[in-house]
């Protein structure tokens, strides 16, 4: 299965808010409430931010929030602050022989 | 402090073969699975394998018959044996633990070890 598919880009200015895509099919991203999101940042690894859609783990600002409609799932991060500048990936759920698959992955850039 | 240590990444030419190691601490082992996801050169990320804590594996098509997961729950280690290797495998390799509840949900990662296949 090919991967989900994101924004290469995004951008928005300190404050404003700024929202990522995610796009897949009905056999990941519409078939299961089981949309996660990472962020990372230059050099380091991923972290988990966002998961089954709308949940954050403990310490991840309110800043961001996640949903879905039908087969496409969004990262909204709200309030940006200069530290969010970094690649975000979306990752689904994709049934028992495919697993996972993870989006492209999409830079954003605080103005 | 939940941590997980890779190693053993490194050079090695197309067709060879090599074992990386991840050493998880801070949590007990058994009850989370286990991935392995990489990274090319700036490209985005991509799941290789899974084992469950009983060891039940699953892995991507595009490493399947070539790379092996496993555990060793005594020793809170696992690894991924990586055979056949080609040019397109060349990539840091991240272990990552899952949240104990959705073995999909990558919650803790690793500081990742680079593999280079070039002759």
């Amino acid at each position: 299965q090919s991967a989900l598919t994101q924004p290469p880009s995004a951008s928005g200015s300190p404050g404003q808010s700024v929202t990522i895509s995610c796009t897949g099919t009905s056999s990941d991203v519409g078939g299961y409430y089981s949309v996660s999101w990472y962020q990372q940042h230059p050099g380091k690894a991923p972290k988990l931010i966002i998961y089954q859609v709308t949940k954050r783990p403990s310490g991840v600002p309110d800043r961001f929030s996640g949903s879905k409609s039908g087969n496409t799932a969004s990262l909204t991060v709200s309030g940006l602050q200069a530290e969010d500048e970094a690649d975000y990936y979306c990752c689904s759920y994709a049934g028992s022989n495919t697993y996972v698959l993870f989006g492209g992955g999409t830079k954003v850039t605080v103005l | 402090e939940v941590q997980l240590l890779e190693s053993g990444g490194g050079l090695v030419q197309p067709g060879g073969s090599l074992r990386l190691s991840c050493a998880a601490s801070g949590f007990t082992f058994i009850n989370y699975a286990m991935t392995w996801v990489r990274q090319a050169p700036g490209k985005g990320l991509e799941w290789v394998a899974t084992v469950r804590g009983g060891g039940d594996t699953i892995y991507a098509d595009s490493v399947k018959g070539r790379f092996t997961i496993s555990r060793d729950n005594s020793k809170n280690m696992v690894y991924v044996q990586m055979n056949s290797l080609r040019a397109e495998d060349t990539a840091i390799y991240y272990c990552v633990r899952d949240d104990g509840r959705h073995a999909e949900v990558f919650e803790i990662w690793g500081q990742g070890t680079r593999v280079t296949v070039s002759s």
